[in-house]
């Protein structure tokens, strides 16, 4: 069975600092990982997918992840914060490409906040 | 630019109304799901539907039905709101088949519903 872990319920940084936020998985096959920014009041948008080519994954607004299979860990960084940053973080683990649909197990979402 | 319109923003409704939240997407999409979202929890599947008049249950079927007529819309019903379904709903829509653009989802904006 699949499932997926964010680490921190919430992460507070300031602005011009690093940004980690954590996220470990599980899955029987070969899995999809994705990350998804929500802003207040708005749908999710897709940042970035690792769908097993490169390993480092280049996303959207500077960020980027890495998949690291021995350790099941999906991480979000990005090297400098801005205040727009501050959102909601889902991270998702799909085991089947293509398949079926109904498959995405969600994170619980990780906050991050960007102080001045 | 919209992609996928969900018609109501916010919503208040008295328990054992019976409520419709459509969603409407333009991107010719096979996949249509509707998710609810509350803090902590993270995105839970409701229901999904990969064609027209297919459905299918997600995690959390229970006190929902869905109805797909058409390729473009997909409609959520609650045939009798109670308090415990006082939540964000959050449609959402993807392409089928082995490609870059397969599981990824494209989010509306969400429909908050309050239960008095």
């Amino acid at each position: 069975a699949q499932s997926v872990t964010q680490l921190d319920s919430h992460v507070s940084v300031s602005e011009g600092t690093p940004v980690l936020l954590r996220c470990n998985y599980s899955s029987s096959y070969s899995p999809s990982l994705f990350w998804y920014v929500q802003h207040p009041n708005k749908g999710l948008q897709l940042l970035l997918k690792y769908t097993s080519a490169a390993t480092l994954v280049k996303g959207i607004n500077g960020f980027e992840a890495e998949f690291k299979k021995s350790e099941t860990s999906f991480h979000l960084t990005k090297p400098s914060a801005h205040m727009s940053d501050a959102a909601e973080y889902f991270c998702v683990v799909s085991d089947l490409y293509g398949g079926s649909q109904g498959n995405l197990i969600f994170g619980k979402g990780t906050k991050l906040s960007v102080k001045p | 630019d919209v992609k996928v319109t969900q018609s109501s923003r916010y919503l208040v409704k008295r328990t054992g109304e019976k409520v419709f939240l459509e969603c409407v997407q333009d991107m010719d999409h096979e996949n249509m799901f509707w998710y609810r979202q509350d803090p902590g929890l993270g995105l839970r599947l409701i229901y999904f539907s990969y064609d027209v008049k297919m459905k299918e249950k997600g995690d959390i079927p229970e006190g929902y039905s869905v109805s797909r007529e058409k390729k473009e819309r997909f409609s959520l019903i609650l045939e009798s709101a109670s308090t415990n379904q006082t939540s964000m709903y959050l449609c959402a829509t993807s392409r089928t088949g082995e490609s870059s653009g397969a599981n990824v989802l494209t989010f509306g904006a969400g429909s908050r519903l309050t239960v008095l």
